[in-house]
Order: C-alpha cells, then sequence, then structure tokens
C-alpha cells in the first residue's frame, strides 16, 4: 500500500462548479498535512496546511480527519485558472521530509 | 519563504555521462531535500542533503548514483552519474526550517537523457 494515495482524476469540470479531492495515508504517525498546487512545467507550490480544525482560504477548504487518516480539499465555484495538479502531502514530526500523494489533475473547462 | 534557484533549469545529455545540478537558497535554512518527479508521476524523496555530512538516501537511490554534497546552509548539488534514459526527470531541490514545517520547492532542473 502507497504511503499516501488520491484520486486518480482526472478531473474535468466546467467553471462555477464545486470539485472534491480526496487523499488517505498510510502512516498513523503523520503529524502535518498539505495540498500543493503543481502547474504544468513548474514546481509544486503551497496552496494550504491542513488542520485538524479544518481550514478555509477563499473557495478552498481543506479538512482532515485523524481517525480515518483521510484528508480533503474543497474548491467551491471553480476559476479556468484553477486547472492544475493538486498533491496532498504529509510528514511526520520534527525535520522529516514530506512524502507526496500522485496528484489529482483539474481541468476547469469554460 | 526563500528565494530557491537551480542551475541548470534544463539539460539533454548523453547516455553515460554525468550531470551536477546546484541549488542555491538565498537564507540559512535547517533542512534541504532532492526529489526527482519523472513523466507523469508524483514527487519521490531521492534524500536529505546533511550539511557538513554524507547525505542520507532513501530506499532504491545510493551515493554512487546520485552524490550530493552541501557544504554550507545555503548550497546544494546533485549528480546524476552515469546516466540513462531512465534517469530523465525533473529534479528539484526543496527546503525546509524556521518557524514552520512548510516545504517550498526551487523551480526544478529538467533533464533529458538520450
Amino acid at each position: 500500500r502507497k504511503e499516501v494515495e488520491q484520486d486518480p482524476g482526472p478531473f474535468n469540470v466546467p467553471e462555477g462548479a464545486t470539485v472534491a479531492f480526496n487523499c488517505t495515508y498510510s502512516n498513523s504517525a503523520s503529524q502535518s498535512f498539505f495540498w500543493y498546487r503543481q502547474d504544468c512545467r513548474k514546481e509544486p507550490k503551497l496552496l494550504m496546511s491542513v488542520y485538524s480544525s479544518g481550514n478555509e482560504d477563499g473557495r478552498f477548504t481543506a479538512q482532515l480527519n485523524r481517525a480515518s487518516q483521510y484528508i480533503s480539499l474543497l474548491i467551491r465555484d471553480s476559476k479556468l485558472s484553477d486547472s492544475a495538479t493538486y498533491l496532498c502531502a504529509v510528514k511526520g514530526s520534527g525535520n522529516t521530509p514530506l512524502v507526496f500523494g500522485k496528484g489529482t489533475r483539474l481541468s476547469v473547462i469554460a | 519563504s526563500a528565494v530557491i534557484s537551480q542551475k541548470p533549469s534544463r539539460d539533454i545529455c548523453q547516455r553515460g555521462t554525468s550531470l551536477t545540478i546546484q541549488c542555491q537558497v538565498d537564507s540559512q535554512v535547517t533542512m534541504m531535500f532532492w526529489y526527482r518527479q519523472q513523466p507523469g508521476q508524483s514527487l519521490t524523496l531521492i534524500a536529505t542533503a546533511n550539511q557538513g555530512s554524507e547525505a542520507t538516501y532513501e530506499s532504491g537511490f545510493v551515493i554512487d548514483k546520485f552524490p550530493i554534497s552541501r557544504p554550507n546552509l545555503t548550497f546544494s548539488t546533485l549528480t546524476v552519474s552515469n546516466m540513462s534514459p531512465e534517469d530523465s526527470s525533473i529534479y528539484l531541490c526543496s527546503l525546509a526550517g524556521g518557524f514552520s514545517d512548510t516545504q517550498y520547492f526551487g523551480p526544478g532542473t529538467r533533464l533529458t537523457v538520450l
């Protein structure tokens, strides 16, 4: 079983749609959780951290369920500019590196 | 966040040759990592670059193939040795440290091996 698994995608949605990405992780000792966005031929960029209480940043909402070892990202009112690959990332305590899921590609269509 | 630069941004190399990739950060950071992203795949950690000592490699990666240096807190190199077409990939340096556990990435080096 892979350490971090994501919906395979791709997701093709019309502008204005709401889309949800899911991610599960296998290491129950994981401490920190993130969503990154990667545009084609670019490096991953941090989209948002994910906290147990859930967090929202504009149209983006991230949630964490530690009991189920599950992370989600919700994008409301999708824009064309949201088209990208969304990567789930998990890390342990201290200075351990991030472990990434394979990513889910999103295409928002006019 | 720190500014991270990588050189070269891309290269096309012949089989059997070696390429050294440089990663420069504009501030001192605690942790530096090297990742690989093969076409259509996610990021795979190659190693943690330790300042002043040997890098810590992940399973499947060895020092002879991917020697890494980190002479100080702002600079690291990754060499891809004796390249084969299977080494064609994007190589990314990443850093972490300070008060946040977030990681940031350099712009990547796109390597094609013929």
